[in-house]
């Protein structure tokens, strides 16, 4: 079975600073799907950004990029000048395609709880 | 209205009460999800259905019981739950199972049992 691991429970960042969010997965597949959510207090769960596993390139979303490697299943986050409205729960989520027996479930890692400082 | 809706907000409950939690896509999405959000665990799914047939009962008690009449709407109705059923219950849809697409959630339902 496939498992998300998010090794930093809390992080803190300085306004207008960098901060990375670190997410390790293990997985038997080579095709899947990597995801981070974003969750505010008590607010909508949305999404930040993804890779496909085929894809060398990392993902960039305007302040939002990762750090894929494949080959060590490691998928971290890096948000760039760091703004009051990044602070959230951050989620890693893993899933694979659907087909065959698997219907593509999505797995959660524990969160990461962002706190950005003015 | 667009996106995933989910009602009502928050939901106190005894523990012999019957209660249903809804939620509403206008998305056009062809799969919809109930995930459980408890303080300091991943989120837990639950139920998956895919044009309103049920493709995962991942585990979960008989006191839940999902209901997907049509592509749009999903329900999860409660009875006799426990105290540890005190959670943040979590609604989302994709345009279908697996794939690139992310899944879009609701804000949840607090749900806390007395």
């Amino acid at each position: 079975a496939q498992t998300v691991t998010q090794s930093q429970p809390e992080m803190s960042v300085q306004e207008a600073e960098t901060v990375t969010l670190s997410c390790t997965y293990d997985t038997s597949e080579s095709d899947y799907y990597l995801f981070w959510y974003k969750q505010p207090p008590s607010r909508q769960m949305i999404l930040v950004i993804r890779q496909e596993a085929y894809k060398q390139q990392n993902a960039t979303e305007n302040r939002f990029s990762v750090n894929f490697q494949k080959a060590a299943k490691s998928f971290s986050l890096k948000i760039s000048d760091s703004q009051l409205g990044d602070a959230a729960m951050y989620f890693c989520a893993y899933r694979n395609p659907a087909g065959g027996t698997s219907y593509g479930k999505l797995t959660f890692g524990q969160g990461t709880i962002l706190t950005v400082h003015p | 209205e667009t996106g995933v809706t989910q009602t009502p907000r928050h939901l106190v409950m005894g523990m012999t009460n019957k209660k249903s939690l809804k939620c509403e896509q206008h998305l056009g999405h062809n799969a919809m999800y109930w995930y459980k959000q408890s303080a300091k665990k991943p989120l837990e799914l639950m139920f998956v259905y895919s044009l309103e047939e049920r493709v995962e009962n991942n585990s979960v008690p008989s006191r839940f019981s999902p209901e997907c009449p049509n592509s749009s709407h999903l329900f999860l109705h409660l009875h006799t739950l426990q105290p540890e059923d005190s959670a943040l219950y979590l609604c989302a849809s994709s345009q279908v199972l697996g794939g690139r697409q992310p899944q879009h959630f609701g804000d949840g339902t607090r749900l806390s049992i007395l």
